[in-house]
C-alpha cells in the first residue's frame, strides 16, 4: 500500500515570498490533517478535512495560511505572505476517517524562511 | 479539557537497559491515548494506542504502555533498549478524530 506523499522535501524562501505545499493522502482515506512541527515541539494541527470539507481549522492563522482538497483527494497547504516564525516542518496525514482508526504520516516538507 | 504532558524532554540510556517514557494526562472522561515515535528524517509511526479495551497495551517493536488511570498516566517501556530505538516520542491523545500532540521526549541510546 503507497503511503502518504508530499512534495518538496525542502523549501527554502526569503520572508513575505509564498510558497506551496501538496500532499496525496491513501487512497480511499477521507480524513486528511495538515500539522506544523516547528523544531523542538510536537505537530501542532493546522487544519482537519473530512472528505473536501473543513472539520478544524481553529488553528490556522487564516490571514496568511490557506488549505484545500479539492474533489476530496489531494490537498495543498499555502502560505502567503511567509514570516521568519514559519520555518517548521509541515506533516499531512491521513486516516479511513472512522473513530479510533491509524492516521498514516507522510516525511514532511522542511520550510526554511529566511 | 484534555491534555497531555511528557515529564521528560531527554533521556539517555545504555543498550539493553530498560526504557521509561514518561506521559500524563489530564481528562474528564476516558481517554483515547496514544505513542507515535519519529525517526530522523521519517514520518511519524503509530506505536501504541489506547482505546479503553485493555489498560496494558503492546505496541509495535517490543514497546509497551500502562494506562493508570489512579495516576492519570500512560508511560511508555520497553526491556531493553537497542541502538535503532534513538528517535523523537511522542504521546497525545485523540480528540474526535484529530491527534493532539504533546512536546515530544527525545530517547538516546549509548553503546
Amino acid at each position: 500500500e503507497a503511503g502518504v506523499a508530499q512534495s518538496p522535501r525542502y523549501k527554502i524562501i526569503e520572508k513575505r515570498q509564498s510558497v506551496a505545499f501538496w500532499c496525496n493522502p491513501i487512497s480511499g482515506h477521507a480524513t486528511l490533517y495538515w500539522y506544523q512541527q516547528i523544531l523542538g515541539q510536537g505537530p501542532k494541527l493546522l487544519i482537519q478535512f473530512q472528505n473536501n470539507g473543513v472539520v478544524d481549522d481553529s488553528q490556522l492563522p487564516k490571514d496568511r495560511f490557506s488549505a484545500e482538497r479539492l474533489k476530496g483527494v489531494d490537498s495543498t497547504l499555502k502560505i502567503q505572505p511567509a514570516k521568519l516564525e514559519d520555518s517548521a516542518v509541515y506533516l499531512c496525514a491521513s486516516s479511513s476517517g472512522q473513530t479510533n482508526t491509524e492516521a498514516f504520516f507522510g516525511q514532511g516538507t522542511r520550510l526554511t524562511v529566511v | 479539557a484534555q491534555s497531555v504532558t511528557q515529564l521528560d524532554s531527554h533521556v539517555s540510556v545504555s543498550e539493553g537497559t530498560p526504557v521509561l517514557l514518561r506521559c500524563n494526562y489530564s481528562s474528564s472522561y476516558s481517554p483515547s491515548l496514544f505513542w507515535y515515535v519519529q525517526h530522523p528524517n521519517k514520518g511519524l509511526q503509530l506505536l501504541l494506542k489506547y482505546t479503553s479495551a485493555a489498560t496494558l497495551v503492546k505496541g509495535i517493536n517490543g514497546f509497551e504502555a500502562e494506562f493508570k488511570k489512579s495516576e492519570t498516566s500512560f508511560h511508555l517501556t520497553k526491556p531493553s533498549a537497542h541502538m535503532s530505538d534513538a528517535a523523537e516520542y511522542f504521546c497525545g491523545y485523540q480528540a474526535g478524530t484529530a491527534l493532539i500532540f504533546g512536546k515530544g521526549t527525545t530517547l538516546s541510546v549509548s553503546s
